[in-house]
């Protein structure tokens, strides 16, 4: 069967640096998405890595290893409007999305 | 605001009730798609739309039923619904229907449907 796992919860605190990882086992790998939901609004794209290696956009990181079917998204200097739910998807060898059950942060003062 | 909008954002439906949850988009997008979101669980894909014709129907209860009039608009009938149905449904497009960098999904703000 097809995978993704994430951690379903993490705790961080207001200025600091968080890493949320996403592992996955698919049948193919043609892309990673990284996706941001406030509760009660609409998942907003956050990034997109093909190739190994990490991708930056301003206080936020994608990082992908496609040999050990891995990724990372790496928040750095965290806000309070950085609490929301974090959602990784893989692109499998049918070009279907396969959804992670997502990370929900929670960022304390 | 993404673009995709969804009405009703909250819907509470007895078990013998029929309603229908809308979408709407104008971002030029070719596909688009039903979810549904449950807590703690992953996004699954109930409905796909290419160009007004279904390409994906996952094993949906016949229960639920889309309906794509045109490229901007799509409707999900709900009829006869069981309580394990309550969730958040949502809506997304993309410029085509393959899982690609180039067709990212954006997505509206959901319908919470709760039966009782």
């Amino acid at each position: 069967g097809q995978n993704i796992d994430q951690p379903t919860e993490m705790t961080a605190t207001e200025g600091a640096i968080v890493q949320i990882n996403c592992t996955y086992q698919t049948s193919g790998f043609n892309g990673l998405f990284w996706y941001q939901q406030h509760a009660g609004e609409a998942p907003t794209f956050l990034s997109y890595n093909v190739l190994d290696g990490l991708e930056e956009k301003g206080r936020f990181s994608s990082f992908l290893s496609r040999s050990k079917g891995y990724s990372y998204l790496l928040l750095k200097e965290l806000q309070m409007k950085d609490s929301a739910s974090y959602l990784c998807a893989v692109i499998d060898s049918n070009y279907q999305l396969i959804w992670g059950a997502g990370t929900k942060l929670i960022i304390k003062p | 605001e993404t673009g995709v909008t969804q009405t009703p954002r909250h819907l509470v439906m007895g078990m013998t009730n029929k309603k229908s949850l809308k979408c709407e988009q104008h971002l030029g997008h070719n596909a688009m798609y039903w979810y549904k979101q449950s807590a703690k669980k992953p996004l699954e894909l109930m409905f796909v739309y290419s160009l007004e014709e279904r390409v994906e129907n996952n094993s949906v209860p016949s229960r639920f039923s889309p309906e794509c009039p045109n490229s901007s608009h799509l409707f999900l009938h709900l009829h006869t619904l069981q309580p394990e149905d309550s969730a958040l449904y949502l809506c997304a497009s993309s410029l085509g229907d393959r899982g690609s960098g180039a067709n990212v999904l954006t997505f509206g703000a959901g319908s919470r449907l709760t039966v009782l």
